[in-house]
């Protein structure tokens, strides 16, 4: 197992153009997060799923951002009608669910990213 | 009030100094804390979590957690210049959704370590 892998690393679009992630996480691992985060900032919680469920996704985030995980392995981020403050790197992150449902120890593994840019 | 802060930085220490890293948070729920390192133009990597109040040790790394304070620290001893990255605190929480399932990130504080 290599890790958690994203795919591109980097793209460059023009605004209002639509993109799309790729996260493959640990193969062990249910639980899947997107992450954002952009220059001087921490990582800004977007959506997680456990196995093929999106369990919970950030209130701030736009209608033009939806995640898959459709056989509860690998999962996508798209973006449609990219705007220039979608700019950033995207995180995707893998866990496996603690046995302790109060949370436990969630211990995230993180991807290299994917880095946006929209001119 | 943000969810989890961090001191301001940047911090800067001398080689061989005790780096000292602070971090608040909001939600008396949260259960979990964990301390990730980000070397410029990378992703964060996992430096140790502690979820019980008091010290946690693992080699030159130290963690404190005083929930009654909602405060978590992190010590570096013996810092190096390897050290020198942003240090993220993270805390497991359930603000803005219905679960403890995700990690809320401070800022960040840059440390660096100067020979």
């Amino acid at each position: 197992d290599t890790g958690v892998s994203q795919n591109p690393r980097h793209k460059i679009t023009k605004r209002g153009q639509n993109v799309t992630f790729r996260c493959d996480p640990i193969s062990e691992h249910n639980r899947l997060y997107w992450y954002r985060q952009t220059l001087g900032q921490g990582p800004e919680f977007l959506t997680y799923f456990q196995n093929e469920a999106q369990l919970e996704k950030s209130r701030l985030l736009s209608d033009r951002f939806s995640a898959e995980r459709p056989k509860g392995s690998f999962s996508t981020l798209e973006i449609q009608r990219t705007e220039q403050g979608d700019s950033a790197m995207y995180l995707c992150a893998s866990s496996l669910r603690p046995r302790d449902p109060s949370g436990g120890a969630n211990v995230l593994t993180f991807g290299a990213g994917s880095r946006l840019t929209v001119l | 009030q943000k969810e989890v802060e961090q001191n301001s930085g940047p911090l800067s220490v001398p080689e061989g100094a005790i780096a000292s890293l602070n971090c608040t948070y909001s939600d008396r729920g949260s259960q979990s804390f964990f301390w990730y390192r980000q070397y410029s133009g990378k992703s964060p990597e996992l430096i140790m979590f502690i979820y019980s109040n008091g010290d946690k040790e693992d080699g030159r790394f130290t963690a404190q957690l005083n929930k009654a304070s909602q405060y978590v620290s992190l010590l570096i001893r013996d810092s190096q210049p390897s050290d020198s990255a942003t240090y993220l605190c993270a805390v497991n929480s359930n603000a803005g959704g219905t679960s403890y399932g995700k990690l809320t990130f401070g800022q960040g504080t840059i440390l660096t370590v100067h020979p």
